[in-house]
Parts: C-alpha cells; sequence; structure tokens
C-alpha cells in the first residue's frame, strides 16, 4: 500500500524554468515532510523539509508548498539549472510504535535541457 | 566525518548464493536502516536498528537478516540470494529516533542476481 503518491515518474524542464513536483498522502498521522535529492550513483540526501505548521518554506531556489486540507506538498525548484537533473523522493515521517516511520515517494527523475 | 559507508559498491551473484552487505556510519548515531530502490518503486525499508542488540523488520524483510552488535555497524546478509534480490541498496541513518530527524544514506550497492 503505497502511502505516499509522487508525480509526475519523470519531467523535462528548460534551463531557467520552474520544475514542479506534487506529493500526496494519506495518514494525518505524519508530521514531517522531507524532501530528497539523489545524484546518479550517489545516496539521496536531504534538500529541504516541512512540518505541517507551515504552508510553505523557502531555502534559495527551493520551495516546498504545503496544502494540509488536501494532504499534498509540492516541490518548486524557481530557475532550474542543468545540475539540479537528479531524482527527487518526497517523504513523509511519523512517530510510530518503537520510533518513527518514513516513507518514501516513488521518485521523480528531472532532466533540465540546458 | 566518512559518513555512512558501505561495501561492496557493486557484486554479482548467483541464486541460492548469500552474502554480507556491510555498513559503518562515524556519526554515534542511534538508528540504522536498510532500504532497497527498485525503479517506480522508492525506496523501501527493509530492517531497521534503534541502538545496539536491537533490530526489527521494515516492509520488505522477507530473505535478509541483519544484527547490530555495535553503534557502528549494521551488516545486510541476504540468505540464499533470489533474482527477485536484484537492486540497489542503501543503508541509512539517523541521530536519534525521532521523526524530524535527517536520513543520511551511503552511496549504495549494485546487487544483480543472475
Amino acid at each position: 500500500q503505497q502511502q505516499v503518491k509522487q508525480s509526475p515518474q519523470s519531467l523535462i524542464v528548460q534551463k531557467g524554468g520552474i520544475s514542479i513536483i506534487n506529493c500526496a498522502y494519506e495518514n494525518t498521522a505524519f508530521d514531517y515532510f522531507p524532501w530528497y535529492q539523489q545524484f546518479p550513483g550517489k545516496g539521496p540526501a536531504l534538500l529541504i523539509a516541512i512540518r505541517p505548521d507551515v504552508s510553505e518554506k523557502k531555502e534559495g531556489r527551493f520551495t516546498i508548498s504545503f496544502n494540509k486540507s488536501a494532504k499534498q506538498f509540492s516541490l518548486h525548484i524557481m530557475d532550474s539549472q542543468p545540475g539540479d537533473s537528479a531524482t527527487y523522493f518526497c517523504a513523509a515521517s511519523k512517530r510510530d510504535t518503537g520510533g518513527f516511520k518514513t516513507i518514501f515517494g516513488a521518485g521523480t527523475r528531472l532532466f533540465v535541457k540546458a | 566525518n566518512a559518513g555512512v559507508t558501505q561495501t561492496p559498491k557493486f557484486q554479482v551473484l548467483k541464486t541460492g548464493q548469500s552474502m554480507t552487505l556491510q555498513c559503518a556510519q562515524d556519526m554515534n548515531h542511534e538508528y540504522m536502516s536498510w532500504y532497497r530502490q527498485d525503479p517506480g518503486m522508492g525506496l523501501r525499508l527493509i530492517h531497521y536498528s534503534v541502538g545496539a542488540g536491537i533490530t526489527d523488520q521494515g516492509e520488505v524483510p522477507n530473505g535478509y537478516n541483519v544484527s547490530r552488535s555495535t553503534t557502528e555497524d549494521f551488516p545486510l546478509r541476504l540468505l540464499s540470494a533470489a533474482p527477485s534480490q536484484t537492486s540497489v541498496y542503501f543503508c541509512a541513518s539517523s541521530l536519534r529516533w525521532s521523526s524530524g530527524n535527517t536520513i543520511y544514506f551511503g552511496e549504495g550497492s549494485w546487487l544483480t542476481v543472475v
């Protein structure tokens, strides 16, 4: 059962354009929503994260928009650059018996054309 | 700090063979875990540990064993390799057992079972 649905699977954007990746979750117990960036041949690394008590978080060219009522959140990459070409995973975390549980989306492969 | 180190980087196994993927972290993190990454499936949790001597199953544990004898090491054992275990495996760690903590990933181990 996929608890975090991510779309699109792949995305091609022109240099300077805006990349938008969307995620939806089902369980309202999730209380932390990170995005991870993965370059080819490397492990994922935390890019940016948000708590559900805010609707937006911005770090440089990267912004998370969060809609608690719709149970959706999205990553916006402004002025996309070829160096942003990577796979992006959204995730949702919640406290669980014995600790916490993080569920990852299926991933979006972003290619930024120069 | 080396972070999370996993070996080997690449491995080819024959069906029925066993092997161990090694993982070590030097950040004194309590929480360690193993994920597998398959196309269109995102990152799926295999096993995790909240501290030395404590392990538990994740989402896809069948065919894998783990142990945590020290804080630093968390090896993943494939008991009798099957083609369905062809995947990219990531070891990961987090400082504490909390939903808001960053997950640090190793660089991955590419496993092919023929």
